[in-house]
């Protein structure tokens, strides 16, 4: 199967900086997600790029799809304290006669006081 | 808009028991609802997709006997955890889609927590 590597795993950084964060594989996907898991929740679609290339913002988030196809980066400017939480990457491709979908092992970011 | 839903969110049975979680759509009809499972401090595993009136389709290494999935309607789908044992214990998440492939955009539950005993 596809295989995402998400880093960083974990990031502890203070209010207002900006995080960055990214997924990488061998692989080409024809999607990128990025989601956001609150404890206990499931979760929640950030933003999703469709086209190589394509960097898109929701807010203080901003996604790149890479142009090989294989990576995608995050970023949050500003960061708040709601802005706590795990985030993951997703990535979908279609081929073969078959459509898959594989999750990275999440960022948890963390903010300090 | 998109809101989904899951049923119960948090459940404790006894080995050998049997558990029916519910995935309801709240204000869309979800012709695909996919179901997952996360372990703790790791990522969601798809299990299988269920397009309504049809059998799921199981992702290789998941027991269909042991999770049944029924997808009666274009709002609900459930998963049945049969003969819970607890290596069963986890997180199960669904999600919803308009669309019929995982490419399109799919919206998640709020999880639900089980426990087998």
């Amino acid at each position: 199967g596809q295989q995402l590597n998400q880093s960083p795993q974990s990031m502890f950084i203070q209010e207002g900086e900006d995080v960055s964060m990214n997924c990488t594989s061998s692989s080409i996907f024809n999607t990128w997600l990025w989601y956001k898991q609150d404890p206990g929740e499931g979760p929640v679609l950030l933003i999703a790029l469709y086209k190589a290339g394509e960097l898109t913002s929701n807010g203080r988030l901003t996604a790149q799809f890479g142009t090989t196809r294989k990576d995608s980066f995050l970023n949050i400017s500003a960061s708040i304290p709601s802005d706590v939480g795990i985030y993951f990457c997703a990535g979908l491709y279609s081929g073969g006669g078959a459509d898959g979908l594989t999750f990275g092992k999440g960022t948890h970011l963390i903010i300090q006081p | 808009g998109a809101v989904v839903s899951q049923h119960p969110s948090r459940v404790i049975c006894k080995s050998g028991t049997s558990v029916k979680i519910e995935c309801r759509s709240l204000d869309f009809q979800a012709t695909t609802m996919f179901w997952y499972r996360q372990f703790p401090k790791q990522s969601l595993m798809l299990m299988a997709t269920s397009n309504e009136g049809s059998k799921a389709t199981y992702e290789q290494g998941v027991e269909k006997d042991k999770f049944l999935i029924n997808h009666a309607s274009l709002t609900l789908s459930t998963l049945t955890v049969t003969s819970a044992h607890p290596e069963d214990s986890s997180f199960y998440i669904c999600s919803a889609s308009f669309g019929l492939v995982l490419t399109d955009t799919q919206y998640f539950g709020p999880g639900t927590r089980l426990t087998v005993l």
